[in-house]
This record gives structure tokens, sequence and C-alpha cells, in this order.
């Protein structure tokens, strides 16, 4: 299994400014994984995150948006930048292990923008 | 259409009683099938792997048809604890590289009631 550490759990923000999600593995990791899960729907990848190289976005988002730092094996942030209101969500990191195994979810950061 | 699609319920069970409910996928590239479990407010967490001879895990039973590109799961004895959304996740093996995209479904909530 892996531990992902996640945080902040969540956070109320104003419209217009920036959040930064920290994701914190207890053991280093190949990929990581960025989603997000609106109200009702189902999860929905943003990007994924190899250390070292630049993430990958999934149609609809983009790095201006969403920048996401890999600085190492074990960390990764995603930054959620000039919110509006549509934005609100919950966004999880998870990390996989092998190639087509399970996936493993950080407790989620719960975000509110005002 | 959706790559992966749900019963979105809510399926009332009550407490003893035996729910089943199916998923179905439209990629026939999907390599590997779950089933994760989803509480309010928290992040999934894997459930069951399901593979084509059908498993079973205690109380739970999932199935997989390839051939109608659909996944079950069966919940005996239901206990008020099982209540929960549970999230379809099929995981196709991208060929850019060697590594799976999860795909999830909306998820199908249960509410066992006493």
């Amino acid at each position: 299994s892996a531990v992902i550490s996640q945080k902040p759990s969540r956070d109320i923000c104003q419209r217009g400014t920036s959040l930064t999600i920290q994701c914190q593995v207890d053991s280093q990791v190949t990929m990581m994984f960025w989603y997000r899960q609106q109200p009702g729907q189902s999860l929905t990848l943003i990007a994924t995150a190899n250390q070292g190289s630049e993430a990958t976005y999934e149609s609809g988002f983009v790095i201006d948006k969403f920048p996401i730092s890999r600085p190492n094996l074990t960390f990764s942030t995603l930054t959620v930048s000039n919110m509006s209101p549509e934005d609100s969500s919950i966004y999880l990191c998870s990390v996989e292990r092998g190639g087509i195994e399970q996936a493993f979810f950080g407790q989620g950061t719960r975000l509110t923008v005002v | 259409r959706k790559e992966v699609e749900q019963d979105p319920g809510p399926f009332n069970v009550p407490e003893g009683a035996t729910v089943a409910f199916n998923c179905t996928y439209s990629n026939s590239a999907s390599q590997s099938f779950f089933w994760y479990r989803q509480d309010c407010r928290k992040e999934p967490k894997l459930l069951m792997s399901v593979y084509s001879s059908g498993n079973e895990d205690g109380r739970f039973t999932a199935q997989l048809n390839r051939a109608s590109q659909y996944i079950s799961l069966l919940i005996r004895d239901s206990k008020l604890s099982d209540s929960a959304t549970y999230l379809c996740v099929v995981n196709i093996l991208r060929t850019t590289d060697s590594w799976g995209k999860f795909q999830f479904g909306a998820g199908t909530q249960v509410v066992v009631t006493p």
C-alpha cells in the first residue's frame, strides 16, 4: 500500500486568488496523478506528474490554470490559479503501484471558492 | 457517451438483504477492473479487483463480462456500514507509455437501512 498525505484538507478561497495543494507519499513513486471530483460526479484526471519532466495534462486542463510541480519522487503540488466558483471541487492526488495496479489516493482537498 | 457508466442509485437496502448493481465500460482495451468504495467526504479506497473468473471477498462478489463489457458487484447480508458510494473503475493501458489510465464511473450510492 501507500500512505499519501495531502494538505490542506479543505479551504475557502476568494475568487481570483490561487491555492497550492501538496501531496507527500511515504515511498518513491514514478507517477503521481491529480484528479478533480465535482459534486455528484466521477473523478476526472487533471494531469499526470512525472518527476523530472513537465506534467501531462488531459483535455480541458491547461498548465496556466493548474501548474504542477514534481521536484522529487515523493512529492508533488497542484496549484489552482485565478480561482472562480466553478473551481469549487474536491482535488485528489493519487499514485499507482506498477503498470496496471490499484490506485491509492490522498485524503483530498475540499476547495470552496467564494 | 461516458467511458464508464453506472446507475447512480440510490439503492435502498434493508439490513441483511442482498444488493447487486452493474457498471458498463465502452473501451474494449480496458485491461483491469476494480470496485472502489467512497464514503461521504472521504477519498476512494479499493474494495476489490475484478477478475474474469469472478471473485469473492467475504460478503462481496464481483464479476466481469468482457464480451458484454460490464462488471457487477453483489453485496450479501448487507450491513449498515456498507452504506457508501461504490465506484466502478477500469484501467486502460495507454499506447504512449506502459502506464495505465484509470477511468472512473460516477458511482452507485447504496443506503442500508435498519
